[in-house]
């Protein structure tokens, strides 16, 4: 199985500033993925974030919101750009291990934007 | 299109078996997921079937999957007080994971 950490756990922001949050995996895997989770909802795929390459886009997500990168196996950041109180979520990382078969989730950024 | 349906909420007693349903809509998914999660934590994965199982065990967990209907369970045997969380069907088609709106499991005692 992957261990996956994110960083930071939980953050509080003013409207208009941009966070980063950090994706870590213990071992290399061949997707990761981020998804938003918001208040009492399910979990809504973001992108795909492609190694060395731009990330594929849900619609209704747009690069120039939510950047990303990828740079190697085991790493990816999620930017939330130019915030604002709607999205306040949590903001979880996904990775496959052997195989797409095994999916695992960070513990998730929460995120509240004032 | 792509739809995964759940009930939203299950009350059980302690010991009682629970069985949370899930129904999907795409014919072409691969695997089927569980995953539990616990207030203010991330997701876990309990456990996945391939589309060309019927039937998975792990332990307490039964997973049964009738694929000309659609439809996913999964059923906790001897359930426990720290078996309350919310439920989530996934299913991975199209190269992403497509989520239910979770079925929140209350187990008094």
């Amino acid at each position: 199985s992957a261990v996956i950490s994110q960083k930071p756990s939980r953050d509080i922001c003013q409207r208009g500033t941009s966070l980063t949050i950090q994706c870590q995996v213990d071992s290399q895997v061949t997707m990761m993925f981020w998804y938003r989770q918001q208040p009492g909802q399910s979990l809504t795929l973001i992108a795909t974030a492609n190694q060395g390459s731009e990330a594929t886009y849900e619609s209704g997500f747009v690069i120039d919101k939510f950047p990303i990168s990828r740079p190697n196996l085991t790493f990816s950041t999620l930017t939330v750009s130019n915030m604002s109180p709607e999205d306040s979520s949590i903001y979880l990382c996904s990775g496959s291990g052997q195989g797409a078969a095994e999916q695992y989730f960070g513990p998730g950024t929460r995120l509240t934007v004032t | 299109g792509e739809d995964v349906e759940q009930s939203l909420f299950l009350s059980v007693r302690e010991g009682d078996s629970s069985v949370i349903n899930c129904t999907y809509t795409d014919s072409s998914s691969t695997y089927l997921y569980w995953y539990k999660q616990e207030p203010g934590a991330g997701l876990q994965l309990l456990t996945y079937i391939f589309s060309n199982m019927d039937m998975k065990q792990d332990q307490r967990l039964t997973v049964l999957l009738n694929k000309k209907d659609k439809h996913l369970s999964l059923r906790i045997a001897d359930t426990q007080t720290g078996d309350s969380a919310i439920y989530f069907c996934a299913e991975w088609t199209g190269g992403k994971l497509i989520f239910g709106q979770g079925t929140e499991l209350s187990v008094k005692p």
